[in-house]
């Protein structure tokens, strides 16, 4: 059973659409987190939830939207795609331990 | 600001020999510190974490306060382990990881 999921692995859009990423974890995890991981490969925190609360939420465009539904789902909602959005997302949870279990990443082009 | 410094991008070294991947933060507090790898095509995982003080693959990292440094050590490296490699460092345990800009390790056959 794959503990954090993404869906899709791969997304390829044009400029100006609104595309989902999906996360769900099957850990019981408390806190989930949506990470950037650029072309150079830095990782970054985007968002941070606890209990389906925002706790986290770093210089994000506001084009960017996490929604939580409950615990176990961090969906995360870009609107009007921009070349600079292409990149890796990693959805995260953690039990609250300071560490964290990642997805497998959605790779998304945008064209 | 916390901060997680990786000085080395790139790190290439042949089978059998030593590694040591740095890794410095900046942070007042007592961190929790980890390495994450990232393996080709795969997603990212927890290597180790300091207050573990464990051996994970080999691999070995102490926290040295003094020198807020927390480098990861192999002696003797294997070819599997080539791939990406994150220092990160949480304030508490309940929150977010900050993650150092990764090095990437090569072992040559």
């Amino acid at each position: 059973d794959t503990a954090v999921s993404q869906t899709p692995k791969y997304l390829v859009t044009q400029m100006g659409n609104d595309k989902s990423i999906k996360c769900e974890q099957n850990l019981g995890h408390d806190t989930m987190y949506w990470y950037k991981q650029d072309s150079k490969k830095f990782l970054k925190i985007m968002f941070s939830y606890n209990n389906k609360e925002l706790i986290i939420n770093e210089t994000v465009p506001n084009r960017f939207s996490p929604k939580s539904p409950d615990k176990a789902h961090l969906n995360l909602h870009i609107n009007s795609l921009e070349l600079g959005d292409s990149a890796v997302y990693f959805c995260a949870s953690s039990p609250n331990s300071g560490d964290a279990f990642f997805g497998q990443g959605t790779r998304l082009t945008v064209v | 600001a916390q901060r997680v410094t990786q000085p080395e991008k790139l790190l290439s070294v042949f089978k059998g020999a030593p590694v040591e991947l740095k890794c410095n933060y900046s942070y007042s507090g007592s961190p929790e510190l980890f390495w994450y790898v990232q393996y080709s095509r795969q997603r990212l995982q927890l290597l180790l974490r300091h207050i573990s003080r464990e051996s994970i693959k080999g691999f070995t990292a102490d926290l040295n306060k003094g020198e807020t440094s927390f480098h990861l050590k192999k002696p003797f490296a294997q070819e599997e382990d080539s791939a990406m490699y994150y220092c990160a460092l949480s304030r508490r345990v309940t929150d977010k990881l900050i993650f150092g800009t990764g090095t990437r390790l090569q072992v040559f056959p």
